[in-house]
């Protein structure tokens, strides 16, 4: 499977807590993204590197959550300190941005559930 | 900024009924459009996409035409089937930010035999 992997694919954790999550792009896409989904809602964009660089972060990105690509390839997201509201779906994507266009491709997802 | 509407759900359709979900979208300059397709306890798939008006976007014999006039990018099926019961996500992108999707709240399609 060359697809975008994403683990675990479900944590549990007691408010307070940090937890982190790991993403693997597909082969030699040079942007990652990380979107959160809640349920009925559709996902919202967190952040996103341009190979090892992080160029954007979102509002909903507070100062708890942290995420690196140290090296271009795999990205973790950590959230520190979890509150019940950051249960969710995190879901990491890749692309390779060229001239012709941005397909970005997705993760199944890693569910979190606080408690 | 920039946003999509689309048809509120849950939709209900048995076998081989055709398929119709609204998306209208506001953006600040020429979006892309995506339709992505979310099965249970799976993650989004790219449907289809298109990047210009009129432009008309298909796969697994769903489709939808980009109509600038109208700011629409309505997702059809001749005939749906079981399998394609999943939740079906509008989402654009503008240039100059393409790696920010905006997505609509998603329609849940439930097709039954």
């Amino acid at each position: 499977d060359t697809g975008v992997s994403q683990d675990p694919r479900h944590k549990i954790t007691k408010r307070g807590q940090n937890v982190t999550f790991r993403c693997d792009p597909i082969s030699e896409h040079n942007r990652l993204y990380w979107y959160r989904q809640t349920l009925g809602q559709g996902p919202e964009f967190l952040t996103y590197f341009q190979n090892e660089a992080q160029l954007e972060k979102s509002r909903l990105l507070s100062d708890r959550f942290s995420a690196e690509r140290p090296k271009g390839s795999f990205s973790t997201l950590e959230i520190q300190r979890t509150e019940q509201g950051d249960s969710a779906m995190y879901l990491c994507a890749s692309s390779l941005a060229k001239d012709s266009g941005n397909t970005i491709y997705f993760g199944e997802g890693s569910w979190l559930t606080v408690v | 900024g920039n946003s999509v509407t689309q048809m509120e759900g849950p939709v209900t359709l048995s076998e081989e009924a055709f398929l119709t979900i609204n998306c209208t979208y506001t953006a600040t300059g020429y979006p892309s459009l995506f339709w992505y397709v979310q099965y249970p306890g799976e993650g989004l798939q790219l449907l289809l996409k298109a990047t210009k008006a009129d432009d008309k976007g298909s796969n697994k014999g769903f489709e939808a035409t980009y109509r600038k006039e109208t700011t629409s990018f309505h997702l059809e099926k001749g005939s749906v089937q079981v399998s394609d019961s999943a939740v079906y996500f509008c989402a654009l992108s503008v240039p100059g930010s393409d790696y920010k999707l905006s997505f609509g709240a998603g329609t849940t399609v439930t097709v039954r035999a």
